[in-house]
């Protein structure tokens, strides 16, 4: 079966850092993706990766490691406005075809 | 143009009613894509157009048909709708790469609500 795991909700501070984790196991993959969804609003992309390692854009990062079937999403300098939900997903081989997360709710508190 | 455009936003409609969600861009992406999203749960795929053919159906009620104009237009035709039908729609489009990344650009999604 097609599993991905990604806290329900996490609370952060403004102005801290908070990384978001996610493992999955997938009998495919074709990289992961990270999604932003604000209430009410479609998801956003923010980042993919599909080889090991980190990738930086700006304030947030997300890092990879294969072997472990685990990424996660790092959000430095926190702003009111990085309250929302943040969606996992991994593509599978098809191309067309991601396997979301539930998504992990962040709450930013002043 | 880096959008996607849904239309209407929201609709209400009854269980006998027929009516039709559209979604246009402009990008020349060649991949097009409806998804149902319920609240606090991730988007479910519903069909997948890649160069305006019919490439995916994830085992969708035939009350939902999609339809694929040209290479900018996608609709979804409703038609005799459940309750429990009530979700957003999300229309997505992406390029339609063999390999890499395909990242998907969403349009703002149509609430809908089946009475």
């Amino acid at each position: 079966g097609q599993n991905i795991d990604q806290p329900t909700e996490m609370t952060a501070t403004e102005g801290a850092i908070v990384q978001i984790n996610c493992t999955y196991q997938t009998s495919g993959f074709n990289g992961l993706f990270w999604y932003q969804q604000h209430a009410g609003e479609a998801p956003t992309f923010l980042s993919y990766n599909v080889l090991d390692g980190l990738e930086e854009k700006g304030r947030f990062s997300s890092f990879l490691s294969r072997s472990k079937g685990y990424s996660y999403l790092l959000l430095k300098e926190l702003q009111m406005k990085d309250s929302a939900s943040y969606l996992c997903a991994v593509g599978m081989d098809s191309n067309y075809q991601l396997i979301w997360g539930a998504g992990t709710k962040l709450i930013i508190k002043p | 143009d880096t959008e996607v455009t849904q239309t209407p936003k929201h609709l209400v409609m009854g269980m006998t009613n027929k009516k039709s969600l559209k979604c246009e861009q402009h990008m020349g992406h060649r991949a097009m894509y409806w998804y149902k999203q319920k609240a606090k749960k991730p988007p479910e795929l519903m069909f997948v157009y890649s160069y305006e053919k019919l490439s995916i159906n994830e085992s969708v009620p035939s009350r939902f048909s999609p339809e694929c104009p040209n290479s900018s237009l996608l609709n979804l035709h409703l038609h005799a709708l459940q309750p429990e039908d009530s979700a957003l729609y999300l229309c997505a489009s992406s390029q339609d790469r063999s390999s890499g990344a395909n990242v998907l650009t969403f349009g703002a999604g149509s609430r809908l609500t089946v009475l």
